[in-house]
């Protein structure tokens, strides 16, 4: 089973602030996810990315920016944070046709 | 476009019981997986079953098992003999053929008590 971490755990940041969240995977998945999970609206897709140098746009892109450095690293950036980007976000790895394996979860606030 | 619907808020059962959750799904692909997740109260969300589309038996998993039926576009998850550690929220999910994104049902809490 996929080894997916994350961190921070916890994060709170104000508006206009600066935020990276990373996500490693250690089991050589090609495929890796950014999800945001909010009341409501069960897990929304941010981005994704099937290789290092590669992005691909998810579903709820607006306002983040995500970059792949290895196979193994993801990062999901917030560059301006607003309070609409509080929520709890979790990154996942999965292999070609298969189900995908979720981190723990990255809660972030923003005042 | 893909659309996955839990219209179950939530349910309660008694241990050792069978416990069964719906959702329900739109898609044009003529071909797609589909997918059970469990979260727990700690936050930590788990993979438990799958189904696609082309393959007609039913998967089980342990406890669970599914009831898929493709021409009303549905994929039940059956729990038998519930356990106290069963209580979480279950998601159903979708991914067509050529996509790679998980499309997420809005889950359903599921409370078992002694």
């Amino acid at each position: 089973e996929a080894a997916v971490t994350q961190s921070p755990r916890n994060k709170v940041t104000v508006t206009g602030g600066n935020v990276t969240l990373s996500c490693r995977q250690t089991n050589s998945h090609n495929y890796m996810y950014w999800y945001r999970q909010d009341t409501g609206h069960g897990l929304r897709l941010i981005h994704y990315s099937y290789g290092a140098g590669n992005l691909q746009i998810g579903d709820v892109p607006d306002g983040y920016k995500a970059t792949r450095t290895t196979q193994e690293d993801f990062f999901l950036l917030l560059e301006l944070a607003s309070p609409s980007q509080t929520s709890l976000y979790f990154c996942a790895s999965s292999g070609e046709d298969a189900e995908q394996f979720f981190g723990p979860g990255t809660r972030l606030t923003v005042l | 476009a893909q659309k996955v619907t839990q219209t179950q808020t939530s349910i309660s059962v008694v241990e050792k019981t069978t416990v069964t959750m719906d959702c329900v799904y739109e898609t044009r692909d003529s071909s797609y997986f589909l997918f059970w997740y469990k979260q727990t109260a700690s936050g930590e969300i788990v993979f438990l079953i799958r189904q696609d589309s082309y393959k007609k038996e039913n998967a089980t998993v342990g406890h669970y098992s599914l009831n898929f039926q493709k021409p009303k576009s549905s994929i039940g998850l059956i729990i038998t003999a519930t356990q106290i550690e069963d209580s979480a929220v279950y998601f159903c999910a979708m991914r067509g053929w050529g996509g790679r994104a998980l499309i997420f049902g809005t889950g359903t809490t599921v409370s078992v008590s002694p």
